[in-house]
């Protein structure tokens, strides 16, 4: 499965859209994007998933770059309870079956 | 509320000690998987299962193993338990074994004293 790569922290004003961007350089063909997000010691919440066209739900947007290599996940308006660590995860048909959650951005919302 | 669920939420044990954790996945989610989180650490895959067989590990110790049921729960077992164990140990399930999204319990945290 690929690597990915994100910022250790961002801050956003509340309000504001949160953009959290992710490099996955060596993603292969078949492999999905997920995100997900943990909200202090909770378990993580799945938030958005991809493959090569931009796709949104109730909770985000999630971009993808044409070539596939990144990959940037819009929260359009960032409130408090955003405050979380979120990960980006590539996984796919192909790979090993694991479900690697890196060390993830940690997103705090000002207010 | 994810559908999955955990017991127990907490534990208390000493060093040395065997505990067994339980997962009972969403209804009709065939894959298991089992995390540990120690403090202000990421999540570290220790195990896969799908449908009662083992499909994939990670860094899991000789000290611990898992199963998976014909009914489909899971149980992780952690034996000669040292400090160091103690952690929240999430479970999480999902339908398929590749891709779907995963469902997280809320976890167990256990404490080793």
């Amino acid at each position: 499965d690929a690597k990915t790569t994100q910022p250790t922290s961002m801050d956003c004003a509340e309000g504001r859209a949160a953009n959290l961007p992710c490099n996955h350089s060596t993603i292969s063909g078949n492999e999905y994007v997920y995100w997900y997000r943990q909200i202090h010691s909770q378990g993580p919440q799945y938030i958005i998933h991809g493959l090569k066209n931009n796709e949104t739900n109730e909770m985000a947007s999630l971009i993808i770059t044409e070539d596939r290599k990144s990959s940037t996940l819009i929260l359009p308006h960032a409130t408090l309870r955003d405050t979380a660590v979120y990960y980006c995860i590539v996984r796919g048909n192909g790979g090993t079956y694991k479900y690697i959650f890196g060390t993830g951005t940690r997103l705090k919302v000002l207010a | 509320d994810s559908g999955v669920t955990q017991t127990p939420k907490h534990l208390i044990t000493a060093t040395g000690q065997r505990v067994t954790l339980r997962c009972s996945p969403r209804s009709g989610d065939l894959s298991v998987y089992w995390y540990q989180q120690s403090l202000d650490q990421g999540l570290q895959f220790l195990i896969q299962y799908y449908n009662g067989e083992e499909r994939a590990k990670g860094n899991i110790l000789e000290r611990f193993s898992a199963q998976q049921f014909p009914d489909l729960h899971s149980e992780l077992n952690l034996s000669s338990l040292e400090l160091g164990d103690s952690a929240l140990y999430f479970c999480a399930s999902s339908v398929g074994t590749v891709t779907g999204e995963l469902f997280f319990g809320e976890g167990s945290r256990l404490t080793v004293l």
